[in-house]
């Protein structure tokens, strides 16, 4: 079975500052890792995938994120954050080459940007 | 695309009461997903479907709750009778199966359920 630890519940930081959420996985065989984001009532959507290639990826709104197999960590990154990145980021993981497409979720890290 | 639509958007009830909440999928999408959302436990996968065929159920609580496609435009989540725990947001999620293999999901934007 997969899981996913995200270490911080709630993240406060001021505008422009640079931001780290961090998230750890555990799992006996090898995964796609992912951050999606909630906007206050709204539904989650994709914010970035590592599916293989470059340990480095990037997705929308500045975003990134960085896979370490060997710390079994996917962190997201932003090197300046607005008050618009409020928002619960969720890290999740699926299995690859498996034939269920399920999706394990973090419990999420709850991004609060202050002006 | 209108996205995933998701009915009602809120639903109050009552202790004992059936309570069933609807979702249509991305026209396209023959994967979807149900999904409970709650402070305590985070978000969960309930059962998911592809070509309106349950996969995998795993996650549905008990025999409380059921689900069903009748077509690939439109699902139910089912619970009866309802209780206090039950209270939650529920979201629908729809894949391609393109996307599906690499977690792409889209969500709908959730009902949000209170049991009284």
């Amino acid at each position: 079975a997969q899981s996913v630890t995200q270490l911080d519940s709630q993240v406060p930081v001021f505008e422009e500052a640079p931001v780290e959420l961090r998230c750890n996985y555990s799992s006996s065989v090898s995964v796609y890792l992912f951050w999606y984001v909630q906007y206050p009532n709204q539904g989650l959507q994709l914010l970035l995938k590592y599916l293989s290639g470059s340990t480095l990826v990037k997705g929308i709104n500045g975003f990134e994120a960085e896979f370490n197999k060997s710390q079994t960590s996917f962190h997201l990154r932003k090197p300046s954050v607005h008050i618009s990145d409020t928002a619960e980021y969720f890290c999740a993981v699926s299995v690859i080459g498996g034939s269920n497409y399920k999706l394990t979720f973090g419990k999420g890290t709850l991004l609060t940007v202050n002006p | 695309d209108a996205g995933v639509i998701q009915s009602p958007r809120h639903e109050v009830t009552e202790m004992g009461q059936e309570v069933t909440l609807r979702c249509k999928p991305i026209s396209g999408h023959d994967y979807l997903f149900w999904y409970r959302q709650t402070m305590m436990r985070g978000l969960e996968l309930l059962i998911y479907f592809n070509n309106n065929v349950p996969i995998d159920d795993s996650g549905m609580p008990e025999d409380r709750f059921s689900a069903k496609m009748p077509n690939a435009s439109f699902s139910t989540l089912k619970i009866q009778p309802s209780e206090p725990r039950d209270s939650a947001v529920y979201f629908c999620a729809s894949s391609s199966p393109q996307g599906a293999p690499y977690g792409e999901q889209f969500f709908g934007p959730g009902t949000r359920l209170t049991v009284l």
